[in-house]
This record gives C-alpha cells, structure tokens and sequence, in this order.
C-alpha cells in the first residue's frame, strides 16, 4: 500500500497563477482532509470532505477550493495564487474517529 | 471550542536524559489525544494516541503519555533521548463526539537532541 501520495512534492507559482494540488489514498478511508503548515502555527485545517461527493470549511479556507469526485482522491485548488499562500500543504486520510495519516506534503512557492 | 497549547516552542536535551514535551489542551467534551512527530522534509507520523480507557499510553519508539484529566494535560515523555529523536512534536485534540474526524493541533515543539 502506498498510503497517503500527494503530487507534486514541490511547486512554483507567479501570483495570480492557478494551479491544483492531488491527494490520493489506497486505504478506503471515508475522510480526507487538506492542511497548511506555517512556522510557528502548527497545522491548520483548509477543507476537509466525509464522504465522496462531500466537502466542508475548516479554519482557513479562504483563496482555496476542494473537489472530492472519488472517494480515494480529493483535489484542492487556488484559483489566483497569493504569497500569503505559501506554505507545506499536508494532505491526511482516516476513519472517521481513527487516527490520520499523512501523506508527505506539497512545497508551494507563490512569489 | 477546542485548543491545544504546546508549552515551548523548542527543547534542548542531551542524549540520554530525559524528553518532556507539554500539552495542555481545552475541550468541552471528553477529548481524543494524539501525539505526532514529524521528521526534516517529512508528513507527520502518529506516535501515540489517547481516546479511551488506560490513561497511560505507549506510543512508538519508547515515547509514552498520560492523560490527566484534572490537569487538562497530556504530556509526552521518554526516559533516555536519542539523536533520532530530533525532530518537530505536535500535539493534537479531537473531540470524542465528533463526526468529522477534525484535529486542532498545537503549533509544534522542537526537540533538538544534543551529544
């Protein structure tokens, strides 16, 4: 098992750009979840999704969309990247009361 | 609401001594507790978690943690460092009723292991 992938590992965007970030899980996990982290600020929670076909706001969703179309992928977009949006971007997957587990970040320089 | 306050943004112990990273927690209901690690260039990985039962949890690595609930607190120690055990710690809280599955995570704690 692959458990959690995220692509790509590394991006470089002008501001205004878009561009989409891709979560997929092999472990038939019902939630998904898309984090940011920030020096200093822990990680903090952008959208999350409980099912396919479901999404939801968490702390910071401001400047970003979610997609959950299958239930081993959920895709999170910015439509008109900003620097403030610079950031590690953590994709996580788990039952619903389970720990998550992580996939190994997205590096995303908007510059 | 619930927080999660890790106290110390960096630690600084010698190897062999003894790890105690802090967490102090605030929920309305009873929590679900979980500490993670995360390695340089890496996700987060689970070391222990808390949700019912035993209030004294080990976790991987040697890492364990107690839950006290009349101390809103769940600290994670290790009795004898090691250099592999540098790395960034985050503490994390659930709630126990919860239908999302939705963690608040404390801003991270540092733990530099020095020879």
């Amino acid at each position: 098992n692959a458990g959690v992938t995220q692509t790509p590992k590394f991006r470089v965007l002008k501001t205004g750009q878009s561009m989409t970030l891709l979560c997929a899980q092999d472990m038939n996990h019902e939630y998904m979840y898309w984090y940011r982290q920030d020096p200093g600020m822990g990680l903090r929670l952008i959208h999350y999704s409980v099912g396919e076909g479901t999404t939801a706001k968490g702390e910071v969703p401001d400047g970003y969309n979610v997609s959950r179309l299958k239930k081993q992928n959920f895709l999170l977009g910015l439509e008109s990247a900003a620097p403030s949006q610079t950031s590690v971007y953590f994709c996580a997957s788990s039952y619903q009361l389970g720990e998550q587990y992580f996939g190994p970040g997205t590096r995303l320089t908007v510059t | 609401a619930q927080s999660v306050t890790q106290l110390g943004s960096h630690v600084s112990v010698s190897e062999g001594a003894l790890v105690l990273l802090r967490c102090n927690y605030s929920s309305s209901v009873p929590p679900y507790l979980f500490w993670y690690v995360q390695y340089p260039n890496q996700g987060l990985q689970l070391l222990l978690k808390y949700t019912t039962g035993a209030t004294l949890v080990k976790g991987i690595n040697g890492f364990e943690a107690e839950f006290k609930k009349s101390e809103t607190s769940f600290h994670l120690t290790k009795p004898s460092a090691h250099m592999s055990d540098a790395a960034e710690y985050f503490c994390a809280v659930s709630r126990s009723s919860s239908n999302t599955g939705k963690l608040i995570f404390g801003q991270g704690t540092t733990l530099q292991v020095k020879p």
